[in-house]
């Protein structure tokens, strides 16, 4: 499996600012997700990054608060805009194998608001 | 609309015995299943799947159940090792777009396994 790599691996922000969280894969996959982990709660899909198109967003998540790019197939980042208390959250990265939908997940970015 | 569930929150079991994890869905349009185990401050986990023409998938001391009428799956370890603790979801994927497997969480179960 791939080894994920992210920055950073926490931090305590206030609110009203914006955090960029960067995604590292040591191969290239045609596949990135970005996942939210509130306390106590599930993983909760945000988007799918795909390279050289703008990301698919599930519902209840808008580009505006949570833009992403992915420019190859390396590298993806999440910036979670404007900030406020109840973004306090895992942010995820994992990337797709091809077999049977299974995802590879980083260490994560543990994010405190403010 | 919680389409996998995991209704224990915690599990509490012996060193040495058979640990039982249990996940329910909903969407019979789902074509694989997963398993994850997380550790505090870690990432999760990939464990063991199993497709949803298959009942039973065996790797080392994790096995998967699957029983598709009763839309149930669970997972077995045995024996159980106090390493095991950490806390494990159930997760199930549907082609989402056409190309792209989506992954639909459970909430977790918390396994405890006392030495």
């Amino acid at each position: 499996s791939a080894v994920i790599s992210q920055k950073p691996s926490r931090d305590i922000c206030q609110r009203g600012t914006s955090l960029t969280i960067q995604c590292q894969v040591d191969s290239q996959v045609t596949m990135m997700f970005w996942y939210r982990q509130q306390p106590g709660q599930s993983l909760t899909l945000i988007a799918t990054a795909n390279q050289g198109s703008e990301a698919t967003y599930e519902s209840g998540f808008v580009i505006d608060k949570f833009p992403i790019s992915r420019p190859n197939l390396t590298f993806s980042t999440l910036t979670v805009s404007n900030m406020s208390p109840e973004d306090s959250s895992i942010y995820l990265c994992s990337v797709g194998d091809s077999v049977g939908g299974t995802q590879y997940f980083g260490p994560g970015t543990r994010l405190l608001v403010l | 609309d919680q389409q996998v569930k995991q209704n224990s929150p915690s599990l509490s079991v012996q060193e040495g015995r058979i640990s039982i994890l249990n996940c329910d869905y909903t969407n019979s349009m789902f074509d694989y299943f997963l398993w994850y185990k997380k550790y505090p401050a870690e990432g999760p986990t990939f464990l063991i799947s199993i497709s949803s023409i298959k009942d039973k998938n065996e790797d080392g001391r994790f096995t998967v159940f699957l029983n598709k009428s009763a839309k149930h799956l669970s997972l077995h370890i045995v024996p159980s090792q106090p390493g095991d603790s950490a806390v494990y979801f159930c997760a199930a994927s549907v082609l989402y777009g056409g190309a792209t497997n989506k992954l639909i969480f459970g909430t977790g179960t918390l396994l405890a396994v006392q030495p």
